[in-house]
């Protein structure tokens, strides 16, 4: 069965600074794809940014980027410029092309902005 | 466009009693998830279901099951209700059933057992 693990269970940021979360996977399969949700206390999973394994090139949204690195089974997550709304649970999670439909999920980072 | 829509909201049940949670999937989206986020972990995997027949399924107890309409809404059904039910239950549709495509959720139902 594939793992994430998510060893950061708080991270705190100030205004406009950068910080990066922290994620690892352990599984047997080639293809796969990963994906960062963040859910604000207003309970919503809102989807950040996913890679797909076949990938080498790390994905980019505005402000979000990843660090994937594939023979480490490593998928960081990168906040630039970070803002008040950024705050919120963040999970990481991971889709087997073969292992089935379903997302597995880490417990997740608490993300704390500080003015 | 509407997104994930389910219902109720908010929900209080009494231990041994069922309850059954709503969702309505994004509009042209065919394929609906349901997934159990207990407090302070990540949600897990429930149910799949895609063009009405279920696709996957989780490690969880035959007290639970749904079903899709030809509407592709769906509903999750939850039998002999326990304490360690209660959890923020969330439905995400996908335009399809393949791993490549993301999953867009609901804003869930809180279920409380007493």
């Amino acid at each position: 069965a594939q793992t994430v693990t998510q060893s950061q269970p708080e991270m705190s940021v100030q205004e406009a600074e950068t910080v990066t979360l922290s994620c690892t996977y352990d599984t047997s399969e080639s293809d796969y794809y990963l994906f960062w949700y963040k859910q604000p206390p207003s309970r919503q999973m809102i989807l950040v940014i996913r890679q797909e394994a076949y990938k080498q090139q790390n994905a980019t949204e505005n402000r979000f980027s990843v660090n994937f690195q594939k023979a480490a089974k490593s998928f960081s997550l990168k906040i630039s410029d970070s803002q008040l709304g950024d705050a919120a649970m963040y999970f990481c999670a991971y889709r087997g092309s073969n292992s089935g439909y379903a997302l597995n999920f880490g417990k997740g980072t608490s993300l704390l902005v500080t003015p | 466009d509407a997104g994930v829509t389910q219902s109720p909201t908010h929900l209080i049940k009494t231990r041994g009693q069922h309850v059954t949670l709503r969702c309505s999937p994004i509009s042209g989206h065919k394929s609906v998830s349901w997934y159990q986020q207990v407090l302070g972990q990540g949600p897990q995997f429930i149910f799949q279901y895609y063009e009405k027949e279920e696709r996957g399924r989780g490690n969880f107890p035959d007290r639970f099951s749904a079903r899709q309409f030809p509407n592709y809404s769906s509903e999750l059904n939850v039998n002999a209700l326990l304490l360690g039910d209660s959890a923020l239950y969330l439905c995400a549709s996908s335009q399809g059933a393949f791993s490549n495509q993301p999953q867009h959720f609901g804003d869930g139902t809180r279920l409380s057992i007493l």
